[in-house]
């Protein structure tokens, strides 16, 4: 029951350019959108979050935008550096609270320089 | 910038046999966590402790698994009789509820044999 779904595995991208990471959602309950980044041999470290009052949010090289009718979010990073590469999970929480997130499987970000 | 300790990084052990991951949470926080991520799987959300007690758990934390904070700081999670299956890097988390995102471990790597 995939109820946050990251379709694409892998994404690569040239150093400057802008990296746009997506994600969908089915649980319409879902009010809070977290991504995460992960590298190798490290626990998820939070990034940029959304609240589903508002449909994009901003911090600094990091937006994310919410599309609540199309059930999708998107993080765009720009521009991306290679010390961006890294898996980004995308994360979703209902009831006005983190107490559980359901993560998506995660996007790997190769850029390359 | 503070951090969520995790102890051992890698633990091995036989079918079987009961085993005990560590976590050290942050000391200010109230909420903690467990998720655990199955080789190329997506990370999954196993329980939540808040004021000494289970807040929610998921289908995946049945009777084997439970969760203590035996003194003010340590966060442990125990599993009585491990399955080959439970073999995965667990995460142990931890949160203000005044701030939205967690703060993961890097994690321990339990391989069942």
């Amino acid at each position: 029951d995939q109820q946050v779904k990251q379709n694409s595995p892998s994404l690569s991208v040239q150093e400057g350019r802008i990296s746009i990471l997506n994600c969908d959602y089915t649980n319409s309950m879902f009010d809070y959108f977290l991504w995460y980044k992960k590298y190798p041999a490290e626990g998820p470290t939070f990034l940029i979050s959304i609240s589903s009052i508002k449909d994009k949010n901003e911090d600094g090289r990091f937006t994310v935008f919410l599309n609540k009718s199309a059930k999708h979010l998107s993080l765009h990073i720009v521009p991306s550096q290679p010390g961006d590469s890294a898996v980004y999970f995308c994360a979703a929480a209902s009831g006005g609270s983190n107490y559980k997130l359901t993560f998506g499987k995660g996007t790997l970000l190769t850029v390359n320089p | 910038e503070p951090e969520v300790t995790q102890t051992p990084s890698h633990q091995v052990t036989q079918m079987g046999q009961e085993v005990i991951l560590r976590c050290v949470p942050i000391s200010n926080h109230l909420y903690f966590y467990w998720y655990r991520q199955i080789l190329g799987q997506k990370v999954e959300f196993l329980v939540s402790f808040y004021n000494n007690e289970i807040s929610e758990k998921s289908e995946i934390f049945d009777d084997q698994f439970s969760v203590e904070r035996p003194d003010g700081s340590n966060f442990t999670l125990k599993i009585r009789s491990t399955k080959l299956e439970d073999s995965a890097m667990y995460f142990c988390a931890s949160s203000d509820p005044g701030r939205y995102g967690y703060t993961f471990g890097s994690g321990t790597r339990l391989t069942v044999v």
